[in-house]
């Protein structure tokens, strides 16, 4: 079954412990994106990833890291959480160009306290 | 200006309503254009694709106008599980370009 997975669904955490959300696809696809979702402020793209070792920043990068070692996983990695980067997360991946669709993950609700 | 630009809502609709959404884009060298629907808190599907000669699934309609730069959704004979947030997406240079969303609240 295609997918995209990420892990953990919920996290609470305190500022400044370091996590890290992993995101995997299993359709081969070359492109991965992350993305925050906060009231009022839809989906906002934090990175993005157009293949292996190529990640590009999204429109709200700060306080984030992620890597692409492998196509498959995109993991996404906060150093020192702050209050400000609780937030809904979505992983997202698809081919690249033309009428691709993209799947996303479930979502992870991150609080920071 | 933001690449893709929704009217926010919420579209509060009577049952049976029919409902149109736009939404507007500022690279005019984008290549694909889709609706996704994101229901509370959860992930977004893809409802339908865009193309130039507009996409017609059941009750729902998608056209693209690529002079004017915009793209349009109309429901017809809402459904209370038409419920949902409608969010616009272009692709182009950056693929997955999300509107913020449209929310439909449909009433009984």
């Amino acid at each position: 079954e295609a997918q995209v997975t990420q892990n953990p669904r919920y996290l609470i955490t305190v500022t400044g412990k370091k996590l890290t959300v992993t995101c995997s696809q299993n359709m081969n696809h070359e492109y991965m994106s992350w993305y925050r979702q906060d009231p009022g402020l839809g989906l906002r793209q934090i990175y993005y990833s157009m293949n292996v070792e190529v990640t590009d920043k999204g429109d709200v990068p700060e306080g984030y890291k992620v890597s692409r070692k492998e196509k498959r996983n995109f993991p996404l990695i906060l150093e020192s959480p702050s209050p400000n980067q609780t937030s809904l997360y979505f992983c997202a991946s698809s081919s690249i160009g033309g009428w691709t669709e993209a799947f996303f993950g479930q979502g992870t609700r991150l609080t920071v306290v | 200006r933001k690449e893709v630009e929704q009217d926010p809502g919420p579209f509060n609709v009577p049952e049976g309503a029919t409902v149109a959404f736009n939404c507007t884009y500022s690279n005019s060298a984008s290549q694909s254009f889709f609706w996704y629907r994101q229901d509370c808190r959860k992930e977004p599907k893809l409802l339908m694709s865009v193309y130039s000669s507009g996409n017609e699934d059941g009750r729902f309609t998608a056209q693209l106008n690529r002079a004017s730069q915009y793209i349009s959704l109309l429901i017809r004979d809402s459904k209370l599980s038409d419920s949902a947030t409608y969010l616009c997406v272009v692709n182009g240079d950056t693929p997955l370009v999300f509107g913020k969303g449209t929310r439909l609240s449909v009433i009984a």
